[in-house]
């Protein structure tokens, strides 16, 4: 399919183990982004990147880590989850040409640490 | 530093009522400014930004630098319009970095 793609949707872990939430588009944006989303915060920035191998942090990047080996996969790595990570994750992508500036979003992964 | 505000954190209006969702910014640069919205279990979506000038779904936003806000506005309500909404400064000379506000939850009652 065509677009912008998280997995898992839903995800329950315990404190202190490591996750990984996958994203993965198909336009070979150049940009991507990774946010969370929590009550009364909005979305945070936490990591983004302007190309493969070039990511850098945002507003809230404790305790998490990203790669981007290939333009499409932009995966997001919490190490150690603690019971704050707890939120929606939304990665997105930057249009380029006629969809210059707009984000396209994934569906997002729904984390809950226990 | 940037920052963008919206004040409201829910608006309850009725069916046929005027809505009006504030936002605030601030920031050094030009800046590119959005509303995004999310309906109930869908992916987050564009709604509108301020270059376009368009009118989408009876909504529309002015970009005011004056006063540094971009308001959505909508005359009359629906039902349909029940949704969040995030309003959204872009920043073109900070890596293309969005920066979105907290959120207004928009409840349209019949």
């Amino acid at each position: 399919d065509a677009g912008i793609t998280q997995s898992p949707r839903y995800k329950i872990t315990e404190t202190g183990r490591q996750v990984t939430l996958m994203c993965h588009q198909t336009w070979s944006h150049s940009y991507m982004f990774w946010y969370r989303q929590d009550l009364g915060h909005g979305l945070r920035l936490i990591y983004y990147s302007a190309a493969a191998d070039i990511t850098d942090k945002g507003e809230v990047p404790d305790g998490y880590v990203v790669s981007r080996s290939k333009t499409e996969n932009f995966p997001l790595t919490l190490e150690s989850a603690t019971r704050s990570q707890t939120s929606v994750y939304f990665c997105a992508s930057r249009g380029e040409g006629i969809t210059s500036g707009e984000l396209f979003f994934g569906e997002g992964s729904r984390l809950t640490v226990l | 530093a940037q920052r963008v505000t919206q004040p409201e954190k829910l608006l309850s209006v009725f069916k046929g009522a005027p809505v009006e969702l504030k936002c605030n910014y601030s920031y050094s640069g030009s800046p590119e400014l959005f509303w995004y919205v999310q309906y109930s279990r869908q992916r987050l979506q564009l709604l509108l930004r301020h270059i376009s000038r368009e009118s989408i779904k009876g909504f529309t936003a002015d970009l005011n630098k004056g006063e540094t806000s971009f308001h959505l506005k909508k005359p009359f309500a629906q039902e349909e319009d029940s949704a969040m909404y995030y309003c959204a400064l872009g920043m073109p000379d900070s890596w293309g970095k969005f920066q979105f506000g907290a959120g207004t939850q928009v409840v349209v009652t019949p």
